[in-house]
C-alpha cells in the first residue's frame, strides 16, 4: 500500500542554519504531496503542498519539490528561526483522494 | 470560521470508565477524520466519514472504540471501557471533498487513563 518515510529526528540546528528534512514515498498512480507542521500543544496545520510532478510548494520560507523520478518531497529552508521549532510531517493523498497518509514526523529544535 | 472544535481539551479518567470525545467540523466540510497520536505509534487514522457515513474504520483498535456522526456538524468518539494504553492525544480533522484540499485539524483532546 501507499506509504511515506521521513528522516528520523530530532534534528537540532542553530538559528540561521540550512534545513533539509528528507521524505520519500511509495504510491500507485499520482498522489498529492503535503508537508504539515505541528507546534507544541496544537493540531497539525498545512505548511505547503504539491499536486503534480515537478511542482514546487512554498510557504514561510519553506520549499519542497515533487520529484516523481526519485519519489521524494524533501523539505528545505535556507535560514531557520527559533520559532520554526516544531514537528514536521510529510504526507500523501492517495490517488482515490480519500485518505491522507502521514509519515512518522520529524522533530526540529532550533537553538538561538 | 472558528475552525475544527474539539472538546474536552483534556480528559483524565480511571480505567474502566467510559470516555466520549466530541468534534465539530468546519461548516461545509463533508469529510471528517479521527486520529490518535502517541509517541510510540505516531499519528494513526482511526476512522473517517464522508457525508456522515463511516467509510473506513479499519484503524479502530478494537471493539471498545466506536464513532458516530449523527449530523454534518457533530461527531463523537467513544471508548468503553477505557484502558491506560488508550492514553494519547486524539485529533479530529475535516476537509472538503476536492482531492487536493488540505485537512484542517482541531486542537486535540489529551486523554489520560489512570
Amino acid at each position: 500500500g501507499d506509504s511515506v518515510t521521513q528522516m528520523e529526528g530530532p534534528v537540532t540546528l542553530s538559528e540561521e542554519a540550512f534545513l533539509t528534512i528528507n521524505c520519500t514515498y511509495t504510491a500507485t498512480g499520482y498522489p498529492s504531496l503535503f508537508w504539515y507542521v505541528q507546534y507544541p500543544g496544537e493540531g497539525l496545520q498545512l505548511l505547503l503542498k504539491a499536486t503534480k510532478a515537478d511542482d514546487k510548494g512554498s510557504n514561510k520560507g519553506f520549499e519542497a519539490t515533487y520529484r516523481k523520478e526519485t519519489t521524494s518531497f524533501h523539505l528545505e529552508k535556507g535560514s531557520v528561526q527559533v520559532s520554526d521549532s516544531a514537528v514536521y510531517f510529510c504526507a500523501l493523498r492517495d490517488t482515490g483522494g480519500f485518505k491522507t497518509i502521514f509519515g512518522a514526523g520529524t522533530r526540529l529544535f532550533v537553538k538561538a | 470560521d472558528a475552525g475544527v472544535i474539539q472538546s474536552p481539551r483534556h480528559e483524565v479518567t480511571e480505567m474502566g470508565q467510559e470516555v466520549t470525545l466530541r468534534c465539530k467540523p468546519i461548516s461545509g466540510h463533508d469529510y471528517l477524520f479521527w486520529y490518535r497520536q502517541t509517541m510510540m505509534r505516531g499519528l494513526e487514522l482511526l476512522i473517517y466519514f464522508n457525508n456522515n457515513v463511516p467509510i473506513d474504520d479499519s484503524g479502530m483498535p478494537e471493539d471498545r472504540f466506536s464513532a458516530k456522526m449523527p449530523n454534518a456538524s457533530f461527531s463523537t468518539l467513544k471508548i468503553q471501557p477505557s484502558e491506560p494504553r488508550d492514553s494519547a492525544v486524539y485529533f479530529c480533522a475535516s476537509r472538503t471533498g476536492r482531492k487536493y484540499n488540505e485537512q484542517f485539524f482541531g486542537p486535540g483532546t489529551r486523554l489520560t487513563v489512570l
